[in-house]
């Protein structure tokens, strides 16, 4: 089956840049998400790209989709101890098939 | 996208009892999926959920301890019976919807039993 994958931890220190890498086995996939979850908290959708498209950028958002390697990746400019929480990637098929996620990154910013 | 209203928003149980964690979605949707999250793991997902019919439970998971309600369009419960510890989870119900902005979550019921 459908199967993500990504990094467990991350360290950075605030101020600089962070990327979180997922690997992604379905080639059918429409879209792709990235979520947000904070301690405590329930997932936010934080971006989504289209299977068509190679980059998005959302204010300090960037997505980079590599469809032949099938790798996804986030990069947060500027990162923030806001920024601090746990990030998923996930694959939904179509609206109406669960989605799959991949086992979160956690994401520590050092002030 | 439809917004989730989810409670409770945590309890602490005794171990033999059950609770039901409700869902209540602003909008009519198709599909709800119930997922649990154990401390510092990812999601799995417990079952689909499509009202009028039984919900469809993932490997791992009964009906028996895990029964799911799917009364109409905006309303979906999740019972966990006859609890022990190892049920201390996070437990979230999702919508499916449209992409791409279709898949909304509650916040999250956090469930502990003693």
């Amino acid at each position: 089956g459908e199967d993500v994958e990504q990094s467990l931890f991350l360290s950075v220190r605030e101020g600089d840049s962070s990327v979180i890498n997922c690997t992604y086995t379905d080639s059918s996939s429409t879209y792709l998400y990235w979520y947000k979850q904070e301690p405590g908290a329930g997932l936010q959708l934080l971006t989504y790209i289209f299977s068509n498209m190679d980059m998005k950028q959302d204010q300090r958002l960037t997505v980079l989709l590599n469809k032949k390697d099938k790798h996804l990746s986030l990069r947060i400019a500027d990162t923030q101890t806001g920024d601090s929480a746990i990030y998923f990637c996930a694959d939904p098929h179509s609206g109406n098939t669960p989605l799959v996620f991949g086992k979160g990154t956690r994401l520590s910013v050092i002030a | 996208s439809a917004v989730i209203s989810q409670k409770p928003s945590r309890d602490i149980c005794q171990r033999g009892t059950s609770l039901t964690i409700q869902c209540q979605v602003d909008s009519q949707v198709t599909m709800m999926f119930w997922y649990r999250q154990q401390p510092g793991q990812s999601l799995t997902l417990i079952a689909t959920a499509n009202q009028g019919s039984e919900a469809t439970y993932e490997s791992g998971f009964v009906i028996d301890k895990f029964p799911i309600s799917r009364p109409n369009l905006t309303f979906s419960t999740l019972t966990v019976s006859n609890m022990s510890p190892e049920d201390s989870s996070i437990y979230l119900c999702s919508a499916g919807g449209p992409l791409p902005y279709g898949y909304t979550f509650g916040s999250g019921t956090r469930l502990t039993v003693v």
